[in-house]
């Protein structure tokens, strides 16, 4: 499973967009990326899944670059809410089973 | 549809005492998963079963056993509690045939004096 490196902490103010960036150099060709959000006191949830150029949902947007070494996690106009850990994880394709989580980066938003 | 569920929500133990965790889905999972989550620190894969009656061991088994026996159903148990146990653990479930991610349960924190 490629290792990923992310900040281990970020600031943002009530409104702004947040972008996370994640590093994995050693992504397979059928790794996908996927991210998961943690409250405290919570299991993780999942934010976010893809494999390469954009995807994006309700909640957030996934920046691939044609390398797919890095990934970027986009947050829109964050709020108080979006204080939380932000975990980015290299999976294999279908039938995967297993989730290496770093230590993930703390977003904290202040008002 | 309640997704995963996790009792108890605390527990404390003392050393040597033995306790089961709790882990049940409703959403008729193949894959179930147990993880550990010290502090500061990202999870770590205990257990995990791909079907009734298929388990296999994790990052960390070490001290811990499991069984599935039902689809719904994946318990943990700590036969002799250690203060090394100390930690949240939480219950994951996904279908094993796709990449769909997995579903997380509140977690259990447990305490071992």
């Amino acid at each position: 499973l490629a290792k990923t490196t992310q900040p281990i902490s970020m600031d943002s103010y009530e409104g702004q967009e947040v972008n996370i960036t994640c590093s994995h150099n050693n992504i397979a060709t059928n790794d996908y990326i996927t991210w998961y959000q943690q409250f405290p006191s919570q299991g993780p949830r999942f934010i976010i899944q893809g494999y390469k150029t954009k995807v994006t949902n309700e909640v957030a947007s996934l920046f691939i670059p044609a390398d797919r070494k890095s990934s970027t996690l986009s947050l829109p106009r964050v709020s108080l809410s979006d204080t939380a850990v932000y975990y980015c994880l290299v999976v294999l394709g279908a039938g995967s089973y297993q989730l290496t989580f770093g230590k993930g980066t703390k977003l904290s938003v202040i008002p | 549809n309640a997704g995963v569920t996790q009792t108890p929500k605390f527990q404390v133990l003392k050393t040597g005492q033995s306790m089961t965790l709790q882990c049940a889905q409703d959403m008729n999972h193949e894959y179930m998963s147990w993880y550990r989550q010290d502090p500061g620190m990202g999870l770590r894969l205990i257990h995990y079963s791909v079907g009734a009656g298929i388990t296999d061991q994790g990052e960390v088994p070490n001290g811990y056993n499991v069984s599935r026996s039902t689809t719904e159903d994946f318990p943990l148990r700590l036969l002799s509690a250690a203060p090394s146990q100390t930690s949240v653990y939480f219950c994951a479930s996904r279908i094993f045939s796709s990449n769909q991610p997995q579903h997380f349960g509140d977690g259990t924190r447990l305490s071992i004096l």
